[in-house]
């Protein structure tokens, strides 16, 4: 069974600090991605990794960076973290380097709160 | 016009009752498309791809008109399990998620 884990459910920050999203994923998948989902918007993707150390700008790279030095690791990083930042923070694995339309299996979500 | 378009509901149906979500794209190149589930405060997962030729998947029946541009999802003899929110998913280089229709089985 495909396992992705993040570090937190529930995270409260104020404006200016650093954030720091953590996920994992235990099925060896190439694809890594970061969405943020908001209501009445969906999910849209911040950023995505095709492999280690490899990113690539999804829709909304702005005010995020990521970081992926091993396989099974993707974190997502907000600089300094604004108020618009508030919202549920999805990470999600996939195989099959550089195709995005297999399968995603998704994380539990980070319910992130910037005050 | 968003790129892939679903009304978000809420659909109040009993059990038991048959109910159909559509789903609209406006890049005619799509190349493929899924329905995703997602229960309240947990994350999607997938329910079914859709293919040209339209499948099913017990009570589940997924089909795809490309010269209308939409994709649907039809739920038979619903369950108070299959209240959700269905996510339309549209493949077009990249991955693009409606928003989502949410779905409330009565009992």
């Amino acid at each position: 069974d495909v396992k992705v884990t993040q570090s937190s459910r529930y995270l409260v920050k104020r404006t200016g600090e650093k954030v720091f999203l953590e996920c994992v994923q235990d099925m060896d998948h190439e694809n890594m991605f970061w969405y943020r989902q908001d209501p009445g918007l969906g999910l849209r993707l911040i950023y995505f990794s095709y492999d280690v150390k490899m990113k690539e700008k999804g829709d909304i790279p702005e005010g995020y960076s990521v970081s992926r030095e091993k396989k099974e690791r993707f974190s997502l990083i907000l600089e300094s973290a604004s108020t618009n930042q508030t919202s549920m923070y999805l990470c999600a694995s996939s195989s099959l380097s550089g195709r995005q339309d297999n399968e995603q299996f998704f994380g539990p979500g980070t319910r992130l709160t910037v005050l | 016009r968003k790129e892939v378009e679903q009304d978000p509901g809420p659909f109040n149906v009993p059990e038991g009752a048959t109910v159909a979500f559509n789903c609209t794209y406006s890049n005619s190149a799509s190349q493929s498309f899924f329905w995703y589930r997602q229960d309240c405060r947990k994350e999607p997962k997938l329910l079914m791809s859709v293919y040209s030729s339209g499948n099913e998947d017990g009570r589940f029946t997924a089909q795809l008109n490309r010269a209308s541009q939409y994709i649907s999802l039809l739920i038979r003899d619903s369950k108070l399990s299959d209240s959700a929110t269905y996510l339309c998913v549209v493949y077009t280089g990249k991955l693009i998620f409606g928003q989502g229709t949410t779905l409330q089985v009565k009992p």
